[in-house]
C-alpha cells in the first residue's frame, strides 16, 4: 500500500515548455486534489476531482489543466511554463472529502 | 485573502513541556478543521481534526481545541518530544481546504 505517489520529485523547465506531473493513489479514494506551496505560504488548491471523469477548478487554476480518467490517476498538466509556476506541487486524495492524504511533492523550477 | 492565519512562524520548546500552536480563521462557514505535520522534503501528514460541532478532540499526546466564537483553533502537544520538530499547518474546510502558512516547531532535548 504505497498511498499517494508523485513523479517526478524534481524538475527544471525552461519558460514556455510544458510538462505533466503524475499522481497515483492506491487507496481507492474518490476525491483527489492538486495543491501548490510557495515559500512561506500555505498550500493553495489548483484543481480537484470528486471522481473519475469529474474535475473542477480550485483557488489558483490558471496555467494548469487536469484530467481524471481513472480512480487512481490524477495528472496535472502545465502548458507554457512561466517563472510564477515555480513551486512545490502536492497531490492528495481523500475518502470523505475532508481528511486528505498527501504525496511527497514535486519541486518544480521554471527558468 | 488569507482566511486561515498562523501568526507565529516559529516556536521553540523544551522536551517534555507543552507545545501550543495557534491558528485563527475569518470564515464562519468553515465546518471542519485539521492539523497537518510536515517534515522537510515530505508531504504533509494528517495529525488530528475536529468538527465545528465540537470544541475539543484528543488523540494521545495531541489535543485540538476549537473556539468558534473567537474563530480560533489551537493544537496542544503534551509532552513534546524532539521527533515532534516539524512544520505544523492548520487547515479549515468549507467547501475546500484552506491552509495557514505554517508554524515551525523545534523541540529541544
Amino acid at each position: 500500500n504505497a498511498g499517494v505517489t508523485q513523479t517526478p520529485k524534481f524538475r527544471i523547465l525552461k519558460i514556455g515548455q510544458s510538462m505533466t506531473l503524475q499522481c497515483t493513489q492506491d487507496m481507492n479514494h474518490n476525491y483527489m486534489y492538486w495543491y501548490r506551496q510557495d515559500p512561506g505560504m500555505g498550500l493553495k488548491l489548483i484543481y480537484y476531482s470528486v471522481g473519475a471523469g469529474i474535475t473542477d477548478k480550485g483557488e489558483v487554476p490558471n496555467g494548469y489543466n487536469v484530467s481524471r480518467s481513472t480512480t487512481e490517476d490524477f495528472p496535472l498538466r502545465l502548458e507554457l511554463a512561466a517563472p510564477s509556476q515555480t513551486s512545490v506541487y502536492f497531490c492528495a486524495s481523500s475518502y470523505d472529502g475532508q481528511t486528505q492524504y498527501f504525496g511527497p511533492g514535486t519541486r518544480l523550477t521554471v527558468l | 485573502d488569507q482566511q486561515v492565519k498562523q501568526n507565529s512562524p516559529s516556536l521553540s520548546v523544551q522536551e517534555g513541556r507543552i507545545s501550543i500552536l495557534n491558528c485563527d480563521y475569518t470564515n464562519s462557514m468553515f465546518d471542519y478543521f485539521l492539523w497537518y505535520k510536515k517534515y522537510p522534503a515530505e508531504g504533509p501528514t494528517f495529525l488530528i481534526s475536529i468538527s465545528s460541532i465540537k470544541d475539543k478532540n484528543e488523540d494521545g499526546r495531541f489535543t485540538v481545541f476549537l473556539n468558534k466564537s473567537a474563530k480560533h483553533l489551537s493544537l496542544h502537544i503534551v509532552p513534546s518530544q524532539p521527533g515532534d520538530s516539524a512544520v505544523y499547518f492548520c487547515a479549515a474546510s468549507f467547501p475546500h481546504m484552506r491552509f495557514g502558512a505554517g508554524t515551525r516547531l523545534t523541540v529541544k532535548p
